[in-house]
């Protein structure tokens, strides 16, 4: 079964502060997908990874895939307010069906 | 408008009671999915479909059926609902499982099973 671990569970950062969220899985797979979900509602795309190597930027935040360490990274810089929120990060387990596994989520709160 | 439109948003029932969440999207996708989100568990899939009647198990599919008759439809029925249903519950669709696409999400469906 493939795992999905995000760390931290918990994220509470001043404005201002750059931090970085992870994710790793378990197993092989070379496309990775970060979503945020504000309280109360639905989950919203953020980025797309689709290949080791892979980077993709907007705004303050910045996502990077490590197919080979099985790893992504998403990094917020000068974290303002409204990034407030919880991210996660999917697996698609290409090489093991057709079937998603998600993260258990990073609950971010910045504070001014 | 391009969307995933899940109904009905909310929900309280009682044990045994058979209920169906309908999923409906408009992007002439061909995956859809259910998943159930339960605090410090993330998102966890129930079913998906890659097409029409085609359906297949995910990671906590007991206690669930599913059927895709329509492309654009994708029904979440619980034929004998009990306590441990209680989540709440997104469909999502994209136009393939793996690609440049990320999943579109639904507004999400909270279930209370009393």
């Amino acid at each position: 079964e493939l795992k999905v671990e995000q760390n931290p569970l918990f994220l509470s950062m001043q404005e201002g502060k750059n931090y970085t969220i992870y994710c790793n899985y378990s197993t092989t797979s070379d496309r990775l997908y970060w979503y945020r979900q504000d309280p109360g509602k639905s989950l919203e795309s953020l980025f797309v990874l689709l290949s080791n190597g892979a980077v993709k930027q907007e705004g303050r935040l910045m996502a990077s895939l490590d197919t080979k360490a099985r790893l992504s990274t998403l990094h917020i810089t000068a974290a303002v307010h409204d990034l407030s929120a919880t991210y996660f990060c999917a697996v698609d387990g290409s090489h093991t069906g057709n079937q998603f596994y998600f993260g258990t989520g990073t609950s971010l709160t910045v504070i001014p | 408008e391009a969307q995933v439109t899940q109904n009905p948003r909310y929900l309280i029932t009682v044990t045994g009671k058979k209920l169906t969440v309908t999923c409906s999207q408009n992007m002439n996708h061909e995956y859809m999915s259910w998943y159930r989100q339960d605090p410090g568990l993330g998102l966890r899939q129930i079913y998906y479909s890659m097409n029409v009647e085609v359906t297949d198990k995910g990671d906590v599919p007991e206690g669930y059926k599913v059927s895709r008759k329509e492309k654009r439809n994708f029904p979440l029925i619980l034929e004998s609902p009990s306590p441990n249903q209680t989540s709440l519950y997104f469909c999502a669709s994209s136009l393939t499982p793996s690609g440049v696409q990320p999943q579109h999400f639904g507004d999400g469906t909270r279930l209370s099973i009393l």
